[in-house]
């Protein structure tokens, strides 16, 4: 199965910061890549999808970027609500669909 | 709008059984893949089970043999029957809709708890 990291696993950041999380997969998954944000008691909601496409109704700052094993979320001027925790996962070819760990970014 | 309920989570002893219920409205139930994803306090979601819209099932390796997923497109439901739980299977179990166009899960329930104790 595909293994997922994500670096940091948290961050501390201010209002109107840029901030960039890391998800690495262990095996080339082309663009097959998703972002997602959680936010307490809450299910995931899709931000990004194939690595760079915005999902409809989520707002022009966060982009994603990257292929292969490498890729990036950036949010670029956080918002009050962006404080949550972001999630990257894999739909690359049959289930298993991997979810990273996590990371959390705090005020 | 799209909905999906869950339903049926709670307490169950080590080796009882439990199944967990989803009802899905406001699209195709029956054009699209289904899926069951757990996630465990404090922990990131795990993607558990999916059914596609012909049926193939997949599951993740540490329920093979003890969770099945069923759908039933007449009652825009899809279920999952837990049997012989364990207590690391203890999370909230969400129902999660595949969109093919994106290869995301776009929608998603509000999640079951399901606790796995003596």
């Amino acid at each position: 199965d595909i293994q997922m990291t994500q670096s940091p696993s948290s961050l501390s950041a201010s209002v109107g910061d840029r901030i960039t999380i890391t998800c690495r997969t262990s095996e080339t998954i082309s663009s097959n890549l998703n972002w997602y944000q959680q936010k307490p008691g809450r299910a995931p909601k899709v931000l990004i999808y194939a690595a760079s496409s915005l999902q409809s109704g989520v707002p022009s700052r966060f982009s994603g970027s990257g292929s292969g094993t490498d890729f990036t979320l950036t949010i670029s001027g956080l918002q009050p609500e962006d404080f949550a925790t972001y999630y990257c996962q894999q739909t690359y070819g049959t289930p298993p669909f991997t979810f990273g760990p996590g990371t959390k970014v705090e005020i | 709008e799209v909905q999906l309920v869950e339903s049926g989570g709670g307490l169950v002893k080590p080796g009882e059984s439990l199944r967990l219920s989803c009802v899905a409205s406001g699209f195709t139930f029956s054009s699209y893949s289904m899926n069951w994803v757990r996630q465990a306090p404090g922990k990131g979601p795990e993607w558990v089970s999916s059914i596609s819209s012909s049926g193939y099932i997949s599951y993740t390796d540490s329920v093979k043999g003890r969770f099945t997923i069923s759908r039933d497109n007449a009652k825009h439901s899809v279920f999952l029957q837990m049997d012989s739980p364990r207590g690391d299977d203890s999370a909230v179990y969400y129902c999660a809709r595949l969109d093919s166009n994106t290869w995301t899960f776009d929608s998603w329930g509000q999640g079951t708890r399901v606790t796995v104790s003596s």
